[in-house]
């Protein structure tokens, strides 16, 4: 059972347009961060949400933490092929344990 | 910037042989954990050691051991191989304990089990 469902799992789009990526879970993170990884690379990390409500802007990608740091969302406007890449979200439920999600593999096309 | 360092890069052993991954992990930084990523799945947490213990336990098979040494390196030791271990190990460290500290991870050792 995957503890953090993310959504949708593939996606592909035309350069210049917006997506939306959606991490969520019943459990309560106290944590939460977002990665993109490269074939054969590790994961880099984009962005950590720690508060409630938080809305972090990263140039053209946006991140928010739910109200209830159970969910997450990654919006990106006027996607470019350089986006293309597997994003992953992973989440604390306390101390060192990290959970991550299944991923959503991004496809841009230009 | 001085990354996560992880050697070797690439490995071939076979089947009941035994291998040995390193992990340097960014100055500075006291928390090592390691994680193994099977193809097309996300990477999944093994183990982790803060000053040099072991902090927390994850999917960590009994024939694997890993111990983080005075010089913060960490090495994954992993005994009579499975086709099944066949993944890339990825080593990430942090600069401290607790739950905001943020991972940094390396390029990963990919393993491949004949």
């Amino acid at each position: 059972t995957q503890l953090l469902e993310q959504s949708p799992q593939f996606l592909s789009i035309q350069e210049g347009e917006n997506l939306t990526v959606y991490c969520n879970s019943s459990s309560v993170f106290s944590s939460l961060q977002w990665y993109r990884q490269e074939p054969g690379e590790g994961p880099v990390l984009l962005v950590t949400v720690v508060t409630g409500g938080e809305v972090k802007k990263l140039k053209r990608l946006t991140f928010q933490f739910g109200d209830a740091r159970k969910d997450s969302s990654l919006h990106i406007t006027a996607a470019q092929p350089g986006d293309t890449g597997l994003y992953l979200c992973a989440g604390k439920t306390g101390g060192f344990k990290t959970i991550f999600g299944a991923g959503t593999r991004l496809f841009v096309k230009a | 910037a001085a990354g996560v360092i992880q050697s070797p890069r690439h490995l071939i052993k076979e089947k009941r042989e035994t291998a040995t991954l390193k992990c340097y992990p960014i100055p500075r930084h006291d928390t090592v954990y390691w994680y193994q990523q099977g193809p097309g799945q996300d990477p999944q947490f093994l183990i982790s050691f803060y000053e040099k213990m072991q902090s927390d336990k994850g999917s960590i098979p009994d024939r694997f051991s890993a111990q983080q040494f005075s010089d913060y390196h960490s090495e994954l030791n992993m005994s009579s191989l499975e086709l099944g271990d066949s993944a890339l190990y990825f080593c990430a460290s942090s600069p401290g304990q607790g739950s905001l500290d943020e991972q940094y991870f390396g390029p990963g050792t990919r393993l491949t089990v004949t």
